[in-house]
Parts: C-alpha cells; structure tokens; sequence
C-alpha cells in the first residue's frame, strides 16, 4: 500500500516557466513532509520541508503547498531552469514513535528544455 | 567534512553469499537509516536508527541486519544474497527525528547473480 504517491512518472517544462510538481498521501497521521531532489548516480539532496501547522512554506524559487484536507502536496520552482532537471521525491514523517523514518514517494523526472 | 560515506559503491555478489554495507558519518547525527530505491518503487526504508545502540525496522527489513554500535556507523548487512536484493542501497542521516535536511549517501548498486 503506498502511502506517498506522485502520480506523474515525468513532467517536461521550458527553461523559464513554472514547474509544479504533484504528491498525494494517504496516512494522516504524516506532520511533516520533505521534497528531496536526485541526479543520476547520486544520493538524494535535500530541497525544501513543510510542518503540517503550515500551508506554504518558501525557499528562494522553491515553494511547497500544503492541503491537508486534500492530503496533497505541490511543489512549485520558478522559474524553472535546465539545471532544475532531475528526479524530485516527496517524502513523508509521521513524527512520534515514527522518529527517524521517511515514506517516500515513487519520484518525478523533472526535465527543462532550454 | 566529508558528510555521509558509503562504500563500496559498486559490487556484485553471488546468490547465497553475505556482505556487509557500509555507512558513515562525521556529523554526529542521532538518526540514520539504510534505504534500498528499486525503478518505480521510490525509495524504501530498510532499517533506521535513532541513536547508538538502538534500531528498528522499516518497510522491507527481511534479508537484513543491522547495528549501530557507534553514532557515527550504520552498517546494512546481507545475511544470504538472493537476485531480490539486487537494488540501490542509499544510507541516510540526520540531526532532527522528522529527518529534516537528511544527508545522503552517494549510494551503493548492488547486484546480485
């Protein structure tokens, strides 16, 4: 059962445009939840995170959305730029005794055309 | 500051044989953990631990061992190789419980034949 689920395997952009990058979860016991960005042949970096007592949280040209009703998060860049293009995770923490582990999301291959 | 290291970066085993992963990390973080990230599967958490000396399972542990004898190691044991366990094995750590900014390891292909 995935709990994370970003149902779009890909999504292609034109260098300048807003990229918007979907995940929906299911477990509404998650409080915290983590956008995570992965180029080929390397680990996960870290982009942006969002508590559940928010509904938007900003970073530069990156913002996540947050509806909790909906459990749904968005992740927004703009403007996108061609070195925006790699594999974003949307992750999940249920805090408490859930300390420590991540629910990731199957990822989306964000490409920008210059 | 060398972050989160892993090694080795690349090995390929035979079915039935044993190795042991390993993770480390220089910035005294409590919380690690040992993901395994498979095509379309995302990635899923194998074990985690949340301070020296305790650890505890995630979502896909069978196959795998794990010990936190120190904070700075994380090391993932395979007890019996089987082709299942063929993946990509990333090892992450933290200093916040809700894995905030978690580190990542340049991960581990593994192969198992």
């Amino acid at each position: 059962d995935q709990q994370v689920k970003q149902n779009s395997p890909s999504l292609s952009v034109q260098e300048g445009r807003i990229s918007i990058l979907n995940c929906d979860y299911t477990n509404s016991m998650f409080d915290y939840f983590l956008w995570y960005k992965k180029y080929p042949a390397e680990g996960p970096t870290f982009l942006i995170s969002i508590s559940s007592i928010k509904d938007k949280n900003e970073d530069g040209r990156f913002t996540v959305f947050l509806n909790k009703s909906a459990k749904h998060l968005s992740l927004h860049i703009v403007p996108s730029q061609p070195g925006d293009s790699a594999v974003y995770f949307c992750a999940a923490n249920a805090g408490g005794t859930s300390y420590g582990k991540l629910t990731f999301g199957q990822g989306t291959i964000l490409t920008v055309h210059p | 500051n060398a972050g989160v290291t892993q090694t080795p970066k690349f090995q390929v085993l035979k079915t039935g044989q044993s190795m042991t992963l390993q993770c480390a990390q220089d910035m005294n973080h409590e919380y690690m953990s040992w993901y395994r990230q498979d095509p379309g599967m995302g990635l899923r958490l194998i074990h985690y631990s949340v301070g020296a000396g305790i650890t505890d399972q995630g979502e896909v542990p069978n196959g795998y061992n794990v010990s936190r004898s120190t904070t700075e190691d994380f090391p993932l044991r395979l007890l019996s190789a089987a082709p299942s366990q063929t993946s990509v094995y990333f090892c992450a750590s933290s200093y916040s419980p809700g894995m905030s900014q978690a580190f990542f390891g340049q991960g581990t292909r593994l192969t198992v034949v």
